[in-house]
């Protein structure tokens, strides 16, 4: 089975120029979660969103972030302008309850962004 | 705050000898606890996780870990370390709200 597919790999991009990471998540699972990784910061879940619907995005740093999934299997987080700060490695992750909450995230390999 | 800490930031094994890496919860119930490990350049993968029941839960690669609420610790354990087991290692807690929150994550170097 394939997993949570993450598009692109690696990304470099100029201050100023908007920036969309893709996300593919396991089919049949309907949690979706976007996490940023930074040496400084660490792993932060920035929103997550539960049968396409966002449920939590607390942790989306401003306006210039904003993510959709307009069906069950893309989701994109999209930052506009970016700015050197935002530099940092993006995961996607997405899981499926059986039966109440299991916990267990798929990662995939993460998007590293690099903004000049 | 609910949190996770985990307050080693680099741990340093002989290959061979025996692992402990230390996680502390602050939740006001229990948490579910999980350990996840991330080789570089790739994903976080599960190693194990913690609901109720059982204190000590088996994961995958030959890792345990206990969970001991007198002391809000879950800390992850292996008798005998592999150079492949060289990797960052994260404790992460989720309440009932369904946020899985990291912990700032423990960097494992194995000697030869």
């Amino acid at each position: 089975d394939a997993g949570v597919i993450q598009s692109p790999r690696h990304e470099v991009t100029e201050m100023g120029q908007e920036v969309t990471l893709r996300c593919k998540p396991i089919s049949g699972h309907d949690y979706l979660f976007w996490y940023r990784q930074t040496m400084m910061r660490g792993l932060e879940l920035l929103i997550y969103f539960n049968n396409n619907v966002p449920i939590d995005d607390s942790g989306m740093p401003e306006d210039r972030f904003s993510a959709k999934m307009p069906n069950a299997s893309f989701s994109t987080l999209k930052i506009q302008p970016s700015e050197p700060r935002d530099s940092a490695v993006y995961f996607c992750a997405s899981s499926s309850p059986t039966g109440g909450i299991t916990g267990e995230l798929f990662f995939g390999e993460g998007s590293r962004l690099t903004v000049l | 705050a609910q949190s996770v800490t985990q307050p080693d930031i680099h741990i340093t094994v002989s290959e061979g000898a025996s692992l402990e890496l230390r996680c502390n919860y602050s939740y006001g119930a229990t948490p579910y606890l999980f350990w996840y490990v991330q080789s570089p350049g790739q994903g976080l993968q599960l190693l194990l996780k913690y609901f109720s029941g059982d204190t000590l839960v088996q994961g995958i690669k030959g890792f345990e870990a206990e969970f001991k609420r007198s002391q809000s610790s879950f800390n992850l354990r292996k008798p005998s370390v592999h150079w492949s087991d060289a990797a960052e290692y994260f404790c992460a807690g989720m309440d009932s709200s369904y946020k899985l929150i990291f912990g700032s994550g423990t960097r494992l170097l194995v000697r030869p």
